[in-house]
């Protein structure tokens, strides 16, 4: 059974900081890992990650994975309020009827004080 | 571009009747819908896969017989959740891709509550 975790489950920073969020994966045929953000609805797409070692940036948010752990990171640097939010990463399967499924971890609630 | 809807965004019903969910892909063929539910402070579960023009594929332990999943066009899912309980109460969210293995986007959800 794929299976998607992420750490921490939550963590509580000041404006300004940086944060990394955690994603491990044992996802069967793997095929592309992605980070979503969750505020009240429904999750928005950030980023997905197909290549090891390649960064993905978008403004103060960057992402990599590395496939030979199985492992991804998201960062967060100068942390603002409005990044308040769960962050969801999910591992795609590539296999059969499978194919397209998204396995979701837990999530990472991140609480950002002025 | 990518933007996917759902209606309706919050739904009461009273406990043994239907309700339907629609799921649309405003500006993109979606070949690919996928339905999942969340239940508070946990993570999105897949309920079901469904491709246009064909039957839906439930994940194990979901029921197909109360989550009727029907892909009409490739631009509209619906999701009916027939004879609804207490315990059907959740947030439904759907999700459009253009090409399974693809990035999903994701509607706004629907919060169901059944009395």
């Amino acid at each position: 059974e794929d299976k998607v975790v992420q750490s921490p489950l939550s963590l509580v920073v000041h404006e300004g900081d940086t944060v990394t969020l955690n994603c491990s994966y044992e996802v069967t045929n793997f095929r592309s890992l992605l980070w979503y953000k969750q505020e009240k609805k429904a999750p928005t797409f950030l980023f997905m990650l197909t290549s090891s070692g390649i960064e993905k940036k978008s403004g103060r948010l960057s992402s990599i994975l590395d496939k030979k752990e199985l492992f991804s990171i998201l960062n967060i640097t100068a942390t603002q309020t409005g990044d308040s939010a769960v962050y969801l990463c999910a591992g795609t399967n590539a296999g059969g009827t499978s194919y397209g499924k998204l396995t979701f971890g837990q999530g990472t609630i991140l609480t950002v004080h002025p | 571009g990518a933007v996917v809807s759902q209606h309706p965004s919050r739904v009461i019903c009273k406990s043994g009747t239907s309700v339907k969910i629609e799921c649309r892909s405003l500006d993109f063929q979606a070949t690919t819908m996928f339905w999942y539910r969340q239940f508070p402070k946990q993570s999105l579960m897949l309920m079901a896969t469904s491709n246009e023009g064909s039957k839906a594929t439930y994940e194990q332990g979901v029921e197909k017989d109360k989550f009727l999943i029907n892909h009409a066009s490739l631009t509209l899912s619906t999701l009916t959740v027939t004879s609804a309980h207490p315990e059907d109460s959740s947030f439904y969210i759907c999700s459009a891709t253009r090409d399974r293995g693809y990035e999903q986007y994701f509607g706004p959800g629907t919060r169901l509550t059944v009395t």
